[in-house]
């Protein structure tokens, strides 16, 4: 199993250009989660995902936006870059229920000049 | 002020030496991680506590409910402990969601 997969690893975008990260898990989780990470700071809830065709709002979900068409399949939006994105971004996925822990996948750099 | 504070913010010990990372927080919580960030940066899950203590190996990590703290313990220290320990917890009522510490930097020298 290659657990959660994310692409890219890391890109460089220019403020103003969009892009689209896909995060892709193969243990049949039903819960996804789209987190930053940055520097000094704990890892925020952009997005989430409780199953497929649904999503909802994290902590810090303004400028991007998220789908879930696929149960295996979490992506991550962002329409109009700006510099405040830049940090690293890491999808997660985990089992119904509030006890189960989470998976993370590898991360993606992601660097908005 | 932050729901979820972690000390130490950086810790380096001797190869054997027993470790301590701590955790407090201050809003009521249904379940408690511990999380490990190697240095490549990609993120592991060590432990999920409601109540009580658990043990992995070199690894103890217990939870007060009451006093809303948890501890996480590293015994006979190894350089590949080197890493970023992270502290979330699972808010009451929105189970879902984790809200993350800002993590421990723990560095073993041999």
């Amino acid at each position: 199993n290659a657990g959660v997969t994310q692409t890219p690893k890391f890109r460089v975008l220019k403020t103003g250009q969009s892009m689209t990260l896909l995060c892709a898990q193969d243990m049949n989780h039903e819960y996804m989660y789209w987190y930053r990470q940055d520097p000094g700071m704990g890892l925020r809830l952009i997005h989430y995902s409780v199953g497929e065709g649904t999503t909802a709002k994290g902590e810090v979900p303004d400028g991007y936006n998220v789908s879930r068409l696929k149960k295996q399949n979490f992506l991550l939006g962002l329409e109009s870059a700006a510099p405040s994105q830049t940090s690293v971004y890491f999808c997660a996925s985990s089992w119904t229920g509030q006890y189960n822990e989470q998976f993370f996948g590898p991360g993606t750099r992601l660097t908005v000049l | 002020k932050n729901e979820v504070e972690q000390s130490p913010q950086n810790l380096t010990a001797q190869e054997g030496e027993f470790i301590t990372i701590n955790c407090s927080y201050s809003v009521g919580i249904s379940a408690l991680h511990w999380l490990q960030q190697h240095p490549g940066g990609g993120i592991v899950s060590l432990f999920m506590l409601s109540s009580g203590k658990k043990k992995h190996g070199r690894l103890i990590a217990t939870i007060n409910i009451q006093e809303k703290h948890s501890s996480l313990h590293i015994t006979a220290s190894h350089p590949r402990d080197s890493a970023v320990y992270i502290c979330a917890v699972a808010l009451s009522g929105s189970a879902r969601q984790l809200t993350f510490g800002s993590g421990t930097q723990l560095t073993v020298l041999p």
